[in-house]
């Protein structure tokens, strides 16, 4: 079946550059996604990256797809305080199902 | 104003009561989904509707019913609330082109 597979936490310096990574496995996936959850809130989707693009690129995020390797991450440039929070990994399946990874944790060290 | 509303937001009831919980949406979506997200578990899909006329079973609809009213509104029920559906309950839309999903705020939801 399908899966999409994600680290469960990740700790950096403020002001390092993060990288969560993602791996799935449904090669006809159409669209991957990052969400961004903060504590006590819902879903805010932060990017999303067409298949048949390779990098996609928005002020501080960057989000690097290889379809062969079915891998995709996500950079975040200048780590700030703000940007602790669990980060979601999703893809659009062919049957237009989303499906999420567990999340990965974002702590960030003074 | 948001454009995904959930009503309640936080809801405590007892093991053997039905709940629903309603979603309201203003994007003008024809997709919209139910999920459940507990601890160390992801967001697991429980059901989805692509317009008014369609209803589809996610990964976890067991003890679960949908109703897609208006393509505005879609309400998850519950019809005999048990413990372990205790969980933080998300609505979300997505556009029919596909690229874009928006969640709501989340329904707290705990069954004592």
């Amino acid at each position: 079946g399908e899966d999409v597979e994600q680290s469960l936490f990740l700790s950096v310096r403020e002001g390092d550059s993060s990288v969560i990574n993602c791996t799935y496995t449904d090669s006809s996936s159409t669209y991957l996604y990052w969400y961004k959850q903060e504590p006590g809130a819902g879903l805010q989707l932060l990017t999303y990256i067409f298949s048949n693009m390779d990098m996609k690129q928005d002020q501080r995020l960057t989000v690097l797809l290889n379809k062969k390797d079915k891998h995709l991450s996500l950079r975040i440039a200048d780590t700030q305080t703000g940007d602790s929070a669990i980060y979601f990994c999703a893809e659009r399946n062919r049957d237009d199902k989303i499906i999420f990874g567990k999340g990965t944790r974002l702590h960030i060290l003074p | 104003d948001a454009d995904v509303t959930q009503t309640p937001r936080n809801r405590i009831t007892k093991t053997g009561k039905r709940i629903m919980l309603e979603c309201s949406q203003t994007k003008g979506h024809d997709r919209m989904y139910w999920y459940r997200q507990d601890p160390g578990l992801g967001l697991r899909l429980i059901y989805y509707s692509f317009d008014v006329k369609d209803i589809n079973k996610g990964e976890i609809s067991d003890g679960y019913s949908v109703s897609r009213q208006a393509q505005a509104k879609f309400s998850l029920s519950l019809e005999s609330a048990i413990p372990n559906q205790t969980a933080l309950y998300f609505c979300a839309t997505s556009g029919a082109l596909g690229g874009e999903q928006y969640f709501g705020p989340g329904t707290r939801l705990t069954v004592t």
